[in-house]
């Protein structure tokens, strides 16, 4: 069964802390994986791709198929990094994680 | 370019009826895909429309139809609507580059329903 699991519901760190996002896959095939992000009344919005292996915002992604993990991580948490996430894997169909509420304290 | 835009912005419908929901994709692109997100959940794939045919569909009863046309715009038809249908309604549209495939879906703003 393909799958994401984003164990944390809720996420708060303080201004300049690291931010860790946890996602976790369940794919046979080769998965392509995506983290998606929504601000505070704005449309839900690509953030990063695991394929690109760029940073975006601050933030990165790693795809380890060994731990079938996708976390995203930013040294330095902003106030306007806080919003939902969400992991999304791109299989048969595409698949989101339940998201995760990342709130940045001033 | 306004990108993904959804119509209506609200709906409140009876148990039984019968709903349309319409998408118009961000110019350019020709993939559309729609997606229910129940409250406190991720979106679920309902499924995938291209070159007016559908491509691919998730776990969804038939009683979720849709239909493509020519310009691209797309719309989701859901029948004997169940209270469980409540939920926002999203599209998201995509260009499908064939072999490099098609990634950066563009979503709109959603259609939130209501089932009473």
């Amino acid at each position: 069964a393909q799958r994401v699991t984003q164990p944390e519901k809720l996420l708060s760190v303080f201004k300049g802390a690291p931010v860790e996002l946890k996602c976790n896959y369940s794919y046979s095939g080769s998965p392509e994986l995506f983290w998606y992000v929504q601000y505070s009344r704005q449309r839900l919005q690509l953030l990063l791709r695991h394929i690109s292996r760029e940073s975006i915002k601050g933030f990165t992604a790693d795809l380890n198929k060994g731990e079938t993990s996708f976390h995203l991580k930013k040294p330095f948490a902003q106030e306007e990094d806080s919003a939902m996430y969400y992991c999304a894997l791109n299989g048969n169909q595409f698949y989101f994680g339940t998201g995760t509420s990342l709130t940045v304290i001033p | 370019d306004a990108g993904v835009t959804q119509s209506p912005t609200h709906l409140i419908k009876t148990r039984g009826q019968q709903v349309t929901l319409r998408c118009s994709p961000k110019s350019g692109h020709d993939t559309v895909s729609w997606y229910q997100q129940a409250l406190g959940q991720g979106p679920q794939f309902i499924f995938q429309y291209y070159e007016e045919e559908e491509r691919q569909r998730g776990n969804f009863p038939d009683r979720f139809s849709g239909h493509q046309f020519p310009n691209y715009s797309s719309e989701l038809n859901v029948n004997a609507l169940l209270l469980g249908d409540s939920a926002l309604y999203l599209c998201a549209s995509t260009l499908d580059k064939g072999a490099e495939g098609i990634y950066e879906q563009y979503f709109g703003p959603g259609t939130r329903l209501t089932v009473t």
